[in-house]
């Protein structure tokens, strides 16, 4: 089994300042991880991936995760926000076994503060 | 490159009533994942059709059927609705000749049940 969680529902930071997005998996087997974000009123979009290369992954509008085995994380950052950032963020988990479900978890709502 | 399309995009139903909702894969991509995500929470698994036929089922109760058709586009049928089905459903296409399990999503459907 499989699961993913993510610590604090809710971030607030200011506009300029680190975004820090926490997530920590369970896996049995070798994970892939994705980071995906949602703006209101809309379907999900991917921001980045793990599929068991680099540890250190980027994705789009700046935002990069690591991949810390030993710690079971994959943490979301982005050097500085900006007011776009705000929206909601999922992590999610699955093996790489092949065309498997995603398993998600609950969701971080980023504010970002003028 | 078509991406992945829901419809209806708003729906509004009574309980016990029964809906259908409709999802177009992205070109060349032949297995659909539908989620449910209900307010305030990550995407739930119901289920993954692949060539039409149901390839993996999540933790939902036979009133959640699907179909697949021969074009790749799927459908989600739910009977009986209840209060609870309320939520976003959201279609994912993706293609189990890569190498990792990248899903799609569509913008996805509003169900509302009074």
């Amino acid at each position: 089994a499989q699961s993913v969680t993510q610590l604090g529902s809710h971030v607030s930071v200011s506009e300029g300042a680190l975004v820090l997005l926490r997530c920590n998996y369970s896996s049995s087997v070798p994970p892939y991880l994705f980071w995906y974000v949602q703006y209101p009123n809309q379907g999900l979009q991917l921001l980045l991936k793990y599929t068991s290369a680099a540890t250190l992954v980027k994705g789009i509008n700046g935002f990069e995760a690591e991949f810390k085995k030993s710690e079971t994380s994959f943490h979301l950052t982005k050097p500085s926000a900006h007011m776009s950032d705000a929206a909601e963020y999922f992590c999610a988990v699955t093996s790489n076994f092949g065309n498997e479900k995603l398993t998600f978890g609950t969701g971080t709502r980023l504010t970002i503060i003028p | 490159e078509t991406g992945v399309t829901q419809s209806p995009t708003h729906l509004i139903k009574t309980r016990g009533q029964q809906v259908t909702l409709r999802c177009s894969s992205q070109s060349g991509h032949n297995t659909v994942s539908w989620y449910q995500q209900a307010l305030g929470q990550g995407p739930q698994f119901i289920f993954q059709y692949y060539r039409e036929e149901e390839n993996g089922r999540g933790n939902f109760p036979p009133r959640f059927s699907g179909l697949q058709f021969p074009n790749y586009s799927s459908e989600l049928n739910v009977n009986a609705l209840e209060l609870d089905d309320s939520a976003l459903y959201l279609c994912a296409s993706s293609s189990p000749g890569q190498s990792y399990n990248e899903q799609f999503f569509g913008p996805g459907t509003r169900l509302t049940v009074l």
